[in-house]
């Protein structure tokens, strides 16, 4: 069984700070991966995708970059954190046979 | 521009009746139109979820129904339960990309 982790669980962050989000999957090879922000009490918006290792594309601009440095590795990152950038942040995984994307448990982020 | 719109954004029904989710998108390239429920604190689950070629989608006590032609879809939850209590998002999807709708809040009073 596929399994998906997101790391760390929670963060709280100066602002100006910089960010590294991660997450992971198990049991999958060549997963479609996607980062997704979720604002408190608000809906989901996609941030990245990424087919491909080493291939990242943009879904909205929000001053943070993805990377894919292994085939079961997703990376999100900023160099300087906003207050805009607080939020729930979810890593979600799509094999060919289902199109919905499935979610990790997400990383609560605080930037104060 | 919003993509996909939901309604209501809340709703509360009495436990057994059927609670009904609705959206609406503008894409008619859309293939894809899944259904999550978000429990406080947690993730997003997948409930179910239904492409253009079909108009309905039961899965035990959630139905989708599709409208091509309108570009509407709901969601019906039959025989409702406290447990059914959470934030519902209704998505579309062009393969990579998914737009969510704004989330209802369903609440289901014993």
């Amino acid at each position: 069984a596929q399994t998906i982790h997101q790391w760390p669980v929670a963060e709280i962050k100066a602002v100006g700070s910089p960010l590294s989000l991660g997450c992971t999957i198990k049991g999958k090879s060549s997963p479609n991966l996607y980062w997704y922000w979720q604002a408190t009490g608000g809906t989901l918006q996609q941030l990245f995708y990424s087919i491909t290792v080493g291939q990242v594309e943009s879904v909205v601009q929000l001053n943070l970059s993805a990377s894919r440095p292994k085939d079961d590795q997703f990376i999100l990152s900023t160099e300087k954190l906003l207050l805009s950038h607080s939020g729930f942040y979810l890593c979600a995984w799509r094999d060919n046979n289902n199109q919905a994307p499935l979610f990790g448990e997400g990383t609560r982020l605080s930037v104060l | 521009q919003q993509q996909v719109r939901q309604s209501p954004q809340s709703l509360t029904v009495w436990e057994g009746e059927t609670a009904i989710l609705n959206c609406s998108y503008e894409d008619s390239t859309f293939d894809y139109f899944p259904w999550y429920h978000q429990f406080p604190g947690e993730s997003p689950a997948l409930l179910i979820a239904i492409r253009p070629v079909s108009n309905k989608k039961e899965d035990g006590r959630f139905t989708i129904f599709f409208n091509k032609r309108e570009k509407k879809f709901s969601l019906h939850i039959a025989d409702s339960q406290p447990g059914d209590s959470a934030t519902y998002f209704c998505a579309a999807s062009n393969y990579n990309v998914l737009y969510f709708g704004s989330g209802t809040k369903l609440t289901v009073e014993p």
